[in-house]
């Protein structure tokens, strides 16, 4: 069965560091999201991205948070600086981009800041 | 700004009892998801409701959505062990694919 893969899996870094993560949704998929989920919390939307564009960034903190899609296939989601607020399981999600289609999600990434 | 609400947050059941839990949302959709998370892993789809009145139905879970009330159910059926999990319902904002996700119902099923 096809899956959404991330890496790392896991993630410790200081803070003022630069993070990044790596997502590879499922084959054909044309609608990629990353959420983040905070320890209690449902997942929030950071970005959607349809093929190569970005549909949605609108709660992307943009001052430090950035996203791309390249070629429409995998993904990278990088923050610089990192601070102790962004400790949270970063997720990505995605679908084949027809409307009604569910998300299917990956592991996650877990971002610790210390 | 569309809010989704979950009640219970916290359910402790014993093993073989019925419960049902609920998820509020405030603006219209005719459409409404559930999932599924053990700790520490990622979110699993159980259930799309796709219109008014919709019902799917997975081994002891049952869901279903009432969009005139802005309502959904999702019922538990002689709960088992394995049932012990966070779920999540989330519904699309505004037409478009973007969840809104609730705060999840941790529930924990005791033998």
């Amino acid at each position: 069965e096809a899956e959404v893969a991330q890496s790392p899996r896991y993630k410790i870094t200081e803070k003022s560091q630069a993070v990044a993560f790596w997502c590879d949704p499922i084959s054909g998929h044309a609608t990629l999201y990353w959420y983040r989920q905070i320890l209690g919390q449902g997942p929030e939307l950071l970005v959607q991205f349809q093929d190569e564009s970005v549909v949605d960034d609108s709660q992307l903190p943009k001052d430090r948070f950035s996203a791309e899609r390249l070629k429409g296939v995998d993904s990278t989601l990088k923050i610089q600086p990192a601070e102790l607020g962004d400790s949270a399981m970063y997720l990505c999600a995605s679908s084949p981009g027809r409307l009604q289609e569910t998300q299917y999600f990956g592991p996650g990434t877990r971002l610790l800041v210390l | 700004e569309l809010k989704v609400e979950q009640n219970p947050l916290f359910l402790s059941m014993q093993e073989g009892k019925n419960y049902t839990i609920y998820c509020n949302y405030s603006t219209t959709s005719d459409r409404l998801y559930w999932y599924r998370q053990d700790p520490g892993k990622s979110l699993e789809s159980l259930f799309v409701l796709l219109s008014n009145g919709a019902v799917k139905q997975e081994g002891r879970l049952m869901a279903s959505l009432d969009t005139k009330a802005r309502l959904s159910t999702l019922h538990i059926t002689a709960a088992v062990h394995d049932l012990s999990a966070t779920y999540f319902c989330a519904v699309p904002q505004g037409g478009s694919e973007k969840l809104v996700f609730g705060k999840g119902m941790k529930l924990t099923v005791n033998p």
